[in-house]
């Protein structure tokens, strides 16, 4: 079946460093993607998201790579802060055949990155 | 965005009873969901709730153990019914919101902690 599924678990980096955490992904038909950050005791929260008709996207210390050929998702973030510190999860939505947003998110499984001082 | 409210953020219950979680929105929305994250795993959609018709429900998941209602366009609740400790998890409520154009985002609550003892 469908499925969006992570390389690493776990991620820890020095703070300052960039860190880079990877999403592969298997249904073709996906148009959008999104990153979510979890701390913990709180619901995830949105980073940054693309949408299938672009390979990249920039936010603040955040970009998100596309590669539809592989299918295969990446966020990278800059100057990793020990406030970065969370669990990662991308998640991604299927087409919708007439062209409306139909919501429903499948997610990988998530990487835990880890910022020491 | 919506800001959504879910209560109660935690509780601890006794197997074979029933959890009403409420889920409230700032502004009327069209669909919400409701997301099960059980203890170190992703999350897994349980549902989708649509005002004025019935909960669609994911495979695995049935309306028997889990009821939900829809009364409006700000509130949704979710029930865990007859409860067991694989029970156990978060409970998380999502919302779509438009983002302009025709991008959608989906905001997630802060999610409830259940525990079955």
């Amino acid at each position: 079946g469908e499925s969006v599924g992570l390389h690493l678990p776990t991620l820890s980096v020095q703070e300052g460093d960039n860190s880079i955490i990877n999403c592969a992904y298997s249904n073709s038909a996906s148009d959008y993607f999104i990153w979510y950050k979890q701390e913990s005791g709180k619901g995830p929260q949105f980073i940054i998201d693309i949408r299938s008709n672009m390979d990249k996207r920039q936010g603040q210390r955040v970009t998100v790579l596309l590669n539809k050929t592989v299918k295969h998702l990446s966020l990278q973030i800059a100057a990793t802060q020990p406030g970065d510190s969370a669990v990662y999860f991308c998640a991604e939505k299927g087409s919708n055949a007439g062209g409306t947003s139909y919501g429903k998110l499948t997610f990988g499984q998530g990487t835990i990155l880890t910022v020491h001082p | 965005s919506a800001v959504i409210s879910q209560k109660p953020s935690r509780d601890i219950c006794q197997r074979g009873t029933s959890l009403t979680i409420q889920c409230q929105v700032d502004s009327q929305v069209t669909m919400m969901f409701w997301y099960r994250q059980q203890p170190g795993q992703s999350l897994t959609l349980i549902a989708t709730a649509n005002q004025g018709s019935e909960a669609t429900y994911e495979s695995g998941f049935v309306i028997d153990k889990f009821p939900i209602s829809r009364p409006n366009l700000t509130f949704s609740t979710l029930t865990v019914s007859n409860m067991s400790p694989e029970d156990s998890s978060i409970y998380l409520c999502s919302v779509e919101v438009p983002r302009g154009g025709v991008m959608y985002g989906y905001t997630f609550g802060s999610g409830t902690r259940l525990t079955v003892v």
